[in-house]
């Protein structure tokens, strides 16, 4: 049983491209966040969802926008897509502040 | 350990031994760490945590030790196996925050 999990796993596309990515958590967890991974495999925070709200929002471009249709869903869409957005996009949970998130297995992006 | 250039720092042991990997944070504001496991092509995994009114806590094979004076945070793994072998990284973060902010990362290599 897998306890969060993103969608599409790898995902190739042209610069200019509009794409998204899904995730879903069976954890019952009340906040969602999404994370970036460069190929330096240093991880930064972009967004964070709690029931449906968006509480973080992390410098990131407009071209990114999450989305939150309930409390398990959180996806991410991204317009216009760059070189410099390929990278390892994670969605991870947790019940609350102060307890450990749990992670997908991450979307490999990469833009040509 | 911090990372220099395109390299993750490198840790390298023999089954057997023990292993100390070591992070440093910069906010005296943080509350609570976590490490966690990231093996290849997967997302990070929870090992253990800590909260700052702690300085040591113990799992299976795992001690994480917090020194709040000098911002220090290094996990202890006892008896280091193959299947140990990933890239580690400590996370912090502060009660009202409910992202987390990851240390650079560092990789441990088992030699069986």
């Amino acid at each position: 049983d897998t306890a969060v999990s993103q969608t599409p796993k790898y995902l190739v596309t042209q610069m200019g491209n509009d794409k998204s990515i899904k995730c879903e958590q069976n954890l019952g967890h009340d906040t969602m966040y999404w994370y970036k991974q460069d190929s330096k495999k240093f991880l930064k925070i972009m967004f964070s969802y709690n029931n449906k709200e968006l509480i973080i929002n992390e410098t990131v471009p407009n071209r990114f926008s999450p989305k939150s249709p309930d409390k398990a869903h959180l996806n991410l869409h991204i317009n216009s897509l760059e070189l410099g957005d390929s990278a390892v996009y994670f969605c991870a949970s947790s019940q609350k502040q102060g307890q450990p998130q749990h992670f997908g297995d991450g979307t490999r992006l990469s833009i040509l | 350990g911090e990372s220099v250039g395109l390299h993750l720092p490198t840790l390298s042991v023999q089954e057997g031994d023990n292993s100390i990997i070591n992070c440093a944070y910069s906010n005296s504001a943080s509350d609570y760490f976590i490490w966690y496991k990231q093996e290849s092509g997967k997302g990070p995994q929870f090992i253990i945590d800590i909260r700052s009114n702690m300085d040591k806590r113990q799992g299976q094979r795992v001690t994480v030790l917090l020194n709040k004076t000098v911002k220090h945070l290094s996990l202890q793994i006892a008896a280091t196996q193959p299947g140990d072998s990933a890239v580690y990284f400590c996370a912090e973060t502060y009660t009202g925050r409910r992202a987390l902010t990851f240390g650079s990362g560092t990789r441990l290599q088992v030699q069986p």
